[in-house]
């Protein structure tokens, strides 16, 4: 069973174009997680995703900023007229459905976002 | 809101000594605890996890427990190996939301031989 995978590793975008950050979670996984980890600091939770659904954006900048997870295909974060500050490693997760409290959200290995 | 403190790094240490990672939180409700480690180049993976209070998370010869009364995470090993070298993140999940897991600022550990 692969794990979560994220395309591509490595983005260099100018300032005033568009990034696309694409995460396909783990078989069998239903929902999707997008952090964001900014240099020297931790991971801020951006969004959660269930299958055609926005769960939780509360982490989401209100402006540029999107996310979406289709009845098929992987999830998408797009940042729209990128700038420097968008800098940083965007990580996302998966975990199963669950009725449980807390599903374990496994994680992929990133998409290092650099913006010149 | 919810939020992780942990202690500022980095941390180097020689191996067979014993680590401790301090880690404090405060959160709304009865919030679910963890411990995730990031080796360089990949994404993090769960270490270990305490769902209530007094109980103990291990793994890998790695222990925390979730300490109500002090609203605390610690983690611990007794004799750490060079393989053990990574970035080490505490985190909770809590509220109404229980998708969202909020991080500390994370703490690297180097070990040397």
């Amino acid at each position: 069973n692969a794990g979560v995978m994220q395309n591509p590793r490595h983005l260099v975008r100018r300032r005033g174009q568009e990034a696309r950050l694409r995460c396909s979670p783990m078989k069998g996984h239903s929902h999707v997680y997008w952090y964001r980890q900014l240099p020297e600091e931790g991971l801020k939770f951006m969004v959660y995703l269930q299958k055609e659904n926005i769960i939780d954006e509360s982490g989401m900048p209100k402006e540029r900023f999107s996310a979406e997870f289709p009845k098929e295909g992987p999830s998408i974060l797009r940042i729209q007229q990128v700038v420097r500050g968008d800098s940083a490693a965007y990580f996302c997760a998966s975990s199963p459905p669950s009725t449980s409290s807390y599903n374990e959200q496994f994680f992929g290995p990133g998409t290092r976002l650099t913006v010149l | 809101g919810n939020s992780v403190t942990q202690m500022e790094g980095p941390v180097t240490l020689s191996e067979e000594a014993f680590l401790t990672i301090n880690c404090t939180y405060t959160a709304t409700g009865y919030p679910s605890l963890f411990w995730y480690v990031q080796y360089p180049g990949e994404g993090l993976q769960l270490l270990l996890k305490a769902t209530k209070a007094d109980d103990k998370g291990s793994n890998k010869g790695f222990e925390a427990t979730y300490r109500k009364e002090t609203t605390s995470f610690h983690l611990e090993k007794g004799s750490v190996q060079v393989s053990d070298s990574a970035v080490y993140f505490c985190a909770l999940s809590a509220g109404t939301s229980y998708g969202k897991l909020t991080f500390g600022q994370g703490t690297i550990l180097t070990v040397h031989p």
